[in-house]
């Protein structure tokens, strides 16, 4: 299994500001994803972020509002912009496991717009 | 939608307890997994069982899959303190994961 860290854990921001969140995993992986949990709710996908190539965004979901990169096959990050109170949540990144059936997921991003 | 649905929402049980939590679907999957989180961190894989198996074990954990009701329930023995968590069905119909709205276990001392 991958071991997935995220910065950072948590943030509190001001409305209007932009947030990077960045996921980094200890090898070599193909599929990198990003989910919003928001309070006392499921987990939504918010785009799979490819190496090479732009992420593909779910529906709902822009590049404008959460622009991801994906430099190399270890390394993401989420940006949340021009935040406001509704983008409290927490955000997570996971990657597929070798059968490409299950995910790691890290220990998530607690964020807080003011 | 594919969308899990858990049931119930939340459940607290007694420790030593067996807790069961049910979930249903709306369409066709590869597979069925159920995760684990604690407090608000990262979601832990516990069991994936495939479209084809009707159950399966995995330690305190046992998990059965009818895609004839598209159902799925998880069943915790003996429970601990330590399971305490929210439990969350995931469907897999080929294209993405999607995730159910979570059963919230508390396991009363």
């Amino acid at each position: 299994s991958a071991v997935i860290s995220q910065k950072p854990s948590r943030d509190i921001c001001q409305r209007g500001t932009s947030l990077t969140i960045q996921c980094q995993v200890d090898s070599q992986v193909t599929m990198m994803f990003w989910y919003r949990q928001q309070p006392g709710q499921s987990l939504t996908l918010i785009a799979t972020a490819n190496q090479g190539s732009e992420a593909t965004y779910e529906s709902g979901f822009v590049i404008d509002k959460f622009p991801i990169s994906r430099p190399n096959l270890t390394f993401s990050t989420l940006t949340v912009s021009n935040m406001s109170p509704e983008d409290s949540s927490i955000y997570l990144c996971s990657v597929s496991g070798d059968s490409q059936e299950t995910q790691y997921f890290g220990p998530g991003t607690r964020l807080l717009v003011l | 939608s594919q969308q899990g649905e858990e049931d119930p929402q939340a459940l607290s049980i007694q420790e030593g307890e067996n807790a069961t939590m049910n979930c249903s679907y709306k369409t066709s999957i590869n597979n069925l997994q159920w995760y684990r989180q604690n407090s608000g961190r990262g979601l832990v894989h516990l069991i994936l069982i495939r479209s084809n198996e009707r159950e399966k074990h995995s330690g305190r954990l046992r998990v059965t899959l009818d895609t004839s009701k598209k159902s799925s329930s998880l069943l915790i023995t003996a429970s601990r303190a330590a399971d305490t968590a929210s439990y969350f069905c995931a469907t897999d119909g080929g294209r993405k994961i999607i995730f159910g709205k979570g059963t919230r276990l508390h396991i009363l001392p």
